[in-house]
């Protein structure tokens, strides 16, 4: 059973292009969840996605990023003009379709990180 | 505001003691809490989750949770230096959109 895939693993970008990070759940799985990590800090939760529905992009700086969670495909984090202060790992993570007590933990992918010259 | 605490550390054992992590969190509403290890430059991994009050064990890893004082713990047994890692711990609350409130962690170093 696979786990929780993102890619790439490791982006570099210059000032001003954009991001597209990729994230597929585990089989099974119809939450996703995006984290941004920066160096020595904690997790910063972004944005949370069903299919084809945002559910809570409180995390989510107003400019510049998107998400998507389409009804076929990867989920997409998406950095429009990406600027040094984007340099960060971002964590994809996936729970369970299930509802009740004990279905709501979360599964991390590796990670991209995302580094802006 | 719904907040998760954990003490910053480092938490510093020597190899073969036991390693005792402790969170707060200030929801009496809260349900379900969840214990991750981040190995660094990794992302965090899933360790234990424990929902009913009382001690939850699997191998050298105990999960305690006291509702009545807010507090979840992680004890880990014959800690090893392969144990060294940040410790997150994190906490459902029904009615949040199935997010989890996440603590900053606690670093330990587990000294051979």
């Amino acid at each position: 059973n696979a786990g929780v895939m993102q890619n790439p693993r490791h982006l570099v970008r210059r000032r001003g292009q954009e991001a597209r990070l990729r994230c597929s759940p585990m089989k099974g799985h119809s939450h996703v969840y995006w984290y941004r990590q920066l160096p020595e800090e904690g997790l910063k939760f972004m944005v949370y996605l069903q299919k084809e529905n945002i559910i809570d992009e409180s995390g989510m700086p107003k400019e510049r990023f998107s998400a998507e969670f389409p009804k076929e495909g990867p989920s997409i984090l998406r950095i429009q003009q990406v600027v040094r202060g984007d340099s960060a790992a971002y964590f994809c993570a996936s729970s369970p379709s299930r509802v009740g007590t004990g279905s709501y933990e979360q599964y991390f992918g590796p990670g991209t990180r995302l580094t802006v010259t | 505001q719904k907040e998760v605490e954990q003490n910053s550390g480092p938490l510093s054992v020597p190899e073969g003691a036991i390693a005792s992590l402790n969170c707060t969190y200030s929801d009496r509403g809260s349900q379900s809490f969840f214990w991750y290890r981040q190995y660094s430059g990794k992302s965090p991994e899933l360790i234990m989750f424990i929902y009913s009050n009382g001690d939850k064990e699997d191998g050298r890893f105990t999960a305690q949770l006291n509702k009545a004082s807010q507090y979840v713990s992680l004890l880990i047994r014959d800690s090893q230096p392969s144990d060294s890692a940040t410790y997150l711990c994190a906490v459902f609350y029904a009615g949040n959109n199935r997010k989890l409130i996440w603590g900053l962690g606690t670093s330990l170093a587990v000294n051979p």
